[in-house]
C-alpha cells in the first residue's frame, strides 16, 4: 500500500515564525499535492509539484513555499505564520497527475498559529 | 456559485438505512472522486468515475455525464460509516473539491 507520512498531526507556533510542514511518500510517485482545509471551503490546493524541483502554484499559493528537493519528500514552508494560516494541512501523492491512478493522502496536520 | 455542489451539507440517520450523498458539477471533468474522511482528518479515496457505476462492498458510486452529476450511496449504513464524503471533479490537472457532507449513523 501507498504510504504518504505526515511528519506531524499536531503544531502550535507562534506569529512570525517559519514552519515547515513534511511530506513523505514511500511509492515512487511522481506528483505530490498540499492542500489546506477550512470548514465550509473543501480542500484548497496550496502547490503541487510534478516532479523533483518541479513546482507549480496553486489556488492559494500565497504567503507558502514549497521545496521537492527529493521525489519522495515534499516539503510546505510557511516564511512568516499568520493566525489565517491556522488550518488543517493535507499533504497528497498520485502516480499520475491527473489522478487517474487515485491519490493517496496524509492524515494531515492541524497547525494552530497564535 | 460553486463549480462542485454536495447536498446535503450534513445527514443524520439510524443504522441500516440507505444513504444517498448527491454531488452535482458545472464544469468540464475526466474523472470524478468520492473520499472519505474520519474524525481525525486522514482522507481515503472510495472512488474514481468517469462513467456509469461502482460498487465496493456497502458502497455505490454512479455518475451521469450529460447531468453532470454523481450520488454516492451507502447500504445498509453502520455508525462505522460516520464521516465527512467529500466529492471531487478532475479537470485540466487539478481537482475542483466540494465542501463535503458530514454523516453521522446513530445505533
Amino acid at each position: 500500500d501507498v504510504k504518504v507520512t505526515q511528519s506531524s498531526r499536531y503544531l502550535v507556533k507562534r506569529t512570525g515564525e517559519k514552519v515547515f510542514l513534511e511530506c513523505v511518500q514511500d511509492m515512487d510517485h511522481e506528483n505530490m499535492f498540499w492542500y489546506r482545509q477550512d470548514p465550509g471551503l473543501g480542500l484548497r490546493l496550496i502547490y503541487f509539484s510534478y516532479d523533483v524541483k518541479m513546482k507549480e502554484k496553486g489556488d492559494i499559493p500565497e504567503g507558502y513555499s514549497v521545496s521537492r528537493e527529493k521525489k519522495e519528500r515534499f516539503s510546505l514552508i510557511l516564511e512568516s505564520a499568520s493566525t489565517n494560516q491556522t488550518s488543517m494541512y493535507l499533504c497528497a501523492s498520485s502516480l499520475t497527475l491527473t489522478g487517474q491512478s487515485g491519490y493517496t493522502f496524509g492524515s494531515g496536520t492541524r497547525l494552530t498559529v497564535v | 456559485k460553486n463549480e462542485v455542489e454536495q447536498s446535503p451539507q450534513n445527514l443524520t440517520a439510524q443504522e441500516g438505512e440507505f444513504i444517498t450523498i448527491n454531488c452535482s458539477y458545472s464544469v468540464g471533468i475526466s474523472a470524478l472522486h468520492w473520499l472519505q474522511q474520519h474524525p481525525g482528518g486522514g482522507i481515503v479515496s472510495l472512488f474514481m468515475l468517469s462513467s456509469g457505476k461502482k460498487k465496493h462492498g456497502r458502497l455505490i458510486a454512479t455518475i451521469n455525464i450529460q447531468e453532470k452529476h454523481s450520488s454516492l450511496h451507502i447500504t445498509a449504513s453502520h455508525p462505522r460509516d460516520s464521516a465527512v464524503y467529500i466529492c471531487a471533479v478532475e479537470g485540466n490537472y487539478q481537482l475542483i473539491w466540494g465542501a463535503g457532507t458530514k454523516l453521522i449513523i446513530k445505533p
